[in-house]
């Protein structure tokens, strides 16, 4: 189906270990987020694309990685996990400037 | 960065109405709404651009004062369905594209 998924689903790893969260769009849509959201925090901004290979920090950036090399794809990594990073991450896009967001499902993911 | 949204929570019985607020302490340019259900992504509701213009969606309409900062939503004649948790989002970096939500406000309807 086009739209955005995002994977996996669910994940659990364990503090220190590398994990990447993958998000894909299937509307060609120029920019795209990350987010992660936590009771009591709402949904905060981790990393933004304008583009291919233009990316930018958001609010709560470190410990992550992102990349864009290709528009329809924009992956999240987790370089070395902490307890910290568990929460649910949320990916999202728009096709321009204030457009409407869309979401991916989330991953939830676990740091043990 | 982050609006400041309030209430945090609010119980409504079916057929009531219901006012969540959004407030930003810099300039805005626009605000999103967006509604989410427990356990899945949130949905789009309205955005509202600067000139104070007011948008609708069915019975839930909103209204935005830029020179206040701030915006509001309105929910009228409460269903169920209205159920949720609403975020609004403002931008973060000005010129960037990038939203900033505020912290939620959980809104309950009961029959």
């Amino acid at each position: 189906d086009a739209g955005i998924t995002q994977s996996p689903r669910y994940k659990i790893t364990e503090t220190g270990r590398q994990v990447t969260l993958m998000c894909h769009q299937t509307w060609s849509h120029s920019y795209m987020f990350w987010y992660r959201q936590d009771l009591g925090h709402g949904l905060r901004l981790i990393y933004y694309s304008a583009a291919a290979d233009i990316t930018d920090k958001g609010e709560v950036p470190d410990g992550y990685v992102v990349s864009r090399s290709k528009t329809e794809n924009f992956p999240l990594t987790l370089e070395s996990a902490t307890r910290s990073q568990t929460s649910v991450y949320f990916c999202a896009s728009t096709g321009g400037y204030n457009e409407k967001l869309f979401f991916g499902s989330g991953t939830q993911l676990s740091v043990l | 960065q982050q609006p400041v949204q309030s209430p945090q929570a609010v119980i409504l019985r079916e057929g009531e109405d219901a006012v969540i607020n959004c407030s930003s302490s810099k300039a805005l340019y626009s605000v999103h709404w967006y509604r989410q259900k427990h356990g899945e992504a949130p949905v789009f509701l309205m955005i509202l651009l600067k000139g104070g213009e007011q948008k609708g969606h069915e019975k839930i309409s909103a209204s935005f004062n830029e020179k206040k900062q701030q915006s509001s939503l309105y929910l009228t004649a409460s269903q169920l369905s209205y159920s949720g948790t609403y975020f609004c989002g403002t931008e973060g970096k000005t010129g960037a594209n990038n939203l900033f939500f505020g912290t939620g406000t959980r809104l309950t309807v009961i029959p």
